[in-house]
């Protein structure tokens, strides 16, 4: 079945970078972006990027433009989100999904990684 | 940025009854690039809605959505037990894409 699953969780210092790959499998990874939201504790969703794994083209949402990072692995079904220069506002649990085209919206998500920075 | 503001931000029915959750754009949302998720606790958000008011595949029917420009509604015809949980209007039209904060749905 399709289905998006992510590595496991990650403890992090301050000042620290986070990678977290998001594997694809049941359906044409380089057919549909992969986009990136991340969920603070008791808090709503938050949008950061994607990237099309056809041409590695990525966008970033401003807020996160310059500490975010993007990629993918075609050969392996694979996207990767790095995230550096880690505070504790950072915490929080990071999903992967798969977008269609427009009108349709992200259908497809990855289980979450949770993402923990503390000193 | 178009900011989402979810109401009520939390909804007290019983099953059988009819839920309407609310969700108001500061600016018109374009091409009604609208979207409803349902989340539960520990778990990803799971796809309802898109284009404000197309079920995503195998949702219930009983799971509709409306409005067009600022003003989006989702309703649940006749709640089950597993229908509680936390909803979330997502917009898609306008770059930064943005979420409301959720609307938790609850059993009185």
């Amino acid at each position: 079945q399709v289905q998006l699953v992510q590595s496991g969780a990650e403890v992090k210092k301050p000042g620290a970078s986070v990678k977290v790959s998001c594997k694809a499998s049941g359906y044409t990874f380089a057919g549909y972006y992969i986009h990136w939201v991340r969920q603070a504790p008791g808090q709503g969703l938050e949008y950061m990027g994607r990237i099309d794994p056809n041409s590695g083209g990525t966008r970033y949402a401003q807020k996160f433009q310059d500490r975010v990072t993007v990629t993918r692995d075609t050969s392996i079904s694979t996207a990767y989100m790095e995230l550096s220069k880690l505070t504790s506002d950072d915490t929080a649990v990071y999903y992967c999904a798969r977008w269609p085209t427009p009108p349709y919206a992200m259908d497809v998500w990855g289980q979450g990684t949770t993402v923990t920075v503390s000193s | 940025e178009i900011v989402l503001t979810q109401s009520p931000g939390t909804l007290s029915l019983s099953p059988g009854e009819r839920a309407t959750l609310s969700c108001r754009a500061s600016q018109s949302v374009s091409s009604s690039y609208l979207a409803w998720y349902q989340q539960k606790p520990g778990q990803a958000p799971r796809l309802l809605i898109y284009g404000a008011s197309s079920r995503a595949t195998g949702i219930p029917d009983r799971f509709s959505g409306s409005g067009s420009g600022t003003d989006f509604t989702l309703t649940i015809s006749r709640l089950e037990p597993e229908d509680f949980a936390v909803y979330c209007c997502h917009q898609y039209g306008n770059s930064p894409y943005t979420f409301g904060q959720g609307t938790k749905l609850e059993i009185k």
